[in-house]
């Protein structure tokens, strides 16, 4: 099973500035990585796929990159919605694994 | 509109069996895979396994395999999660979502609201 560790566990910043969270895998999953956005009491939502591609909807603040075992997923200027918790995922291996999710913090 | 809705929130004793369901809407049911993930409270999200109702082709994470069944009945567009024997360390939300591609290898795009299991004596 593919272990996926993301980091920072926390990250407290303020609205407009740049968040950056990292993904982590224990063996190669090439571009079959996807990241969420989840706030209290939501589902979570999709935001990128094939580690760069966003889905449909989601702004272009929010931009994805990475291949192999190291991800990035970058906000470009943090606005309020943003505030919320982040997980990886990799799809390129049975079983589908999450990461164990960044929690984007108002500082 | 595509969309996925579960029935409602259930408390139930340890011991009690319980069948949880995500009805779909806006597309082929059985053309896209539906998979089932926990989240339980103040952890983080868990993949559980994933259904084609297509032909009812199943996998489960190891962690989860022979203690939920995962289902579908085409005739009525719906996913169903299932235990025999609830256990307290069953409490969680969980949630059904598609995969975003007829194909095995997509992210999950549509997700469900989510049901509450509370599992308590």
């Amino acid at each position: 099973e593919i272990v996926l560790t993301q980091s920072p566990g926390t990250l407290s910043l303020s609205p407009g500035e740049r968040a950056t969270l990292s993904c982590r895998a224990s063996q190669s999953v090439s571009s079959y990585l996807a990241w969420y956005q989840q706030k209290p009491g939501q589902a979570p939502r999709l935001l990128i796929y094939g580690a760069s591609s966003r889905a449909t909807g989601i702004p272009d603040r929010f931009s994805g990159s990475g291949s192999g075992t190291d991800f990035t997923l970058t906000i470009s200027r943090l606005e309020p919605e943003d505030f919320a918790v982040y997980y990886c995922q990799q799809y390129g291996s049975s079983p589908r694994t999450f990461g164990q999710g960044t929690k984007v913090e108002i500082k | 509109e595509v969309q996925l809705v579960q029935s409602g929130a259930e408390v139930k004793k340890p011991g009690e069996s319980l069948k949880i369901s995500c009805k779909s809407s806006g597309y082929s049911f059985t053309s896209y895979w539906i998979g089932w993930v926990r989240l339980v409270p103040g952890k983080g999200l868990e993949w559980m396994g994933i259904i084609y109702p297509g032909d009812s082709d199943t996998r489960y994470s190891p962690s989860f395999q022979g203690q939920v069944t995962i289902s579908a009945d085409k005739s009525i567009s719906t996913a169903y999660l299932q235990w025999s024997s609830l256990k307290a360390s069953d409490t969680a939300i969980y949630y059904c979502a598609r995969l975003g591609s007829s194909t095995y290898r997509a992210a999950l795009d549509i997700w469900g609201q989510g049901t509450m299991v509370t599992v308590s004596s």
